[in-house]
């Protein structure tokens, strides 16, 4: 099975809109870690935010947050008022406690439209 | 400031011939990390490294050879077994535990001519 599932491979969102990113997770550890990281055509891999398992608050870091639902094991990335600069790769990546593997989705391919 | 260094950013190899990619880090972390990513797709381990003088295979390691003989240095090399070695190579460093991100490396994009 999937460790993380990202359903949308390419979104489109209309500049100074917000716009959500999927991401589903699998695991029977109690303890992981949810991190999400954009990446532009350049090819680097720019780490934006992370929700630890047992955090009650939803991650916040300037225009990112993380909607996560534990019961559902489901992490969104929502990016609030898009600019074009945004445009670019997301990927969604968990790490499990057991074996401090990262395992990262397939990606989702952000386009803001000026 | 620390960080990882991938090079070379480009890399043209011909048939049959093996390349090494050189990922260095100044982090003092213990394990280093190999990934590979086609157009589109995500990022598929070949190989990782969780402390000098071993490592092990990750989803995708035929074809390709690493070392980690120090610290800061994990090469990863492309041999003439991997019938398709174009694409872009990724690595990537961290410590262990569950809060702590990967730092990766700028990339190295192979192509073979």
């Amino acid at each position: 099975a999937q460790k993380i599932t990202q359903t949308q491979p390419g979104m489109f969102v209309q500049e100074k809109e917000a716009v959500t990113l999927d991401c589903t997770y699998d695991t029977s550890d109690q303890s992981y870690g949810l991190f999400w990281y954009k990446q532009p055509s350049s090819g680097e891999m720019i780490f934006l935010i992370y929700q630890g398992s047992y955090d009650e608050q939803n991650a916040t870091e300037g225009r990112y947050s993380l909607n996560f639902q534990k019961a559902r094991k489901s992490a969104n990335l929502v990016i609030s008022a898009s600019q074009l600069g945004d445009s670019a790769m997301y990927f969604c990546a968990m790490r499990e406690g057991r074996d401090n593997q990262f395992y990262f989705g397939t990606g989702t391919s952000l386009t803001v439209i000026p | 400031d620390g960080g990882i260094t991938q090079s070379p950013k480009y890399l043209f190899r011909k048939e049959g011939q093996n390349v090494t990619l050189s990922c260095e880090q100044n982090l003092n972390h213990d394990a280093m990390y190999w990934y590979r990513q086609d157009p589109g797709q995500g990022l598929r381990l070949i190989y990782y490294s969780q402390i000098v003088n071993d490592f092990q295979k990750g989803d995708i390691a035929e074809g390709y050879s690493v070392s980690r003989e120090k610290k800061e240095s994990f090469p990863l090399t492309v041999t003439s077994a991997q019938k398709n070695p174009t694409a872009f190579y990724l690595c990537a460093s961290s410590i262990p535990g569950i809060s702590y991100r990967y730092t990766f490396g700028s990339g190295t994009r192979l192509t073979v001519v």
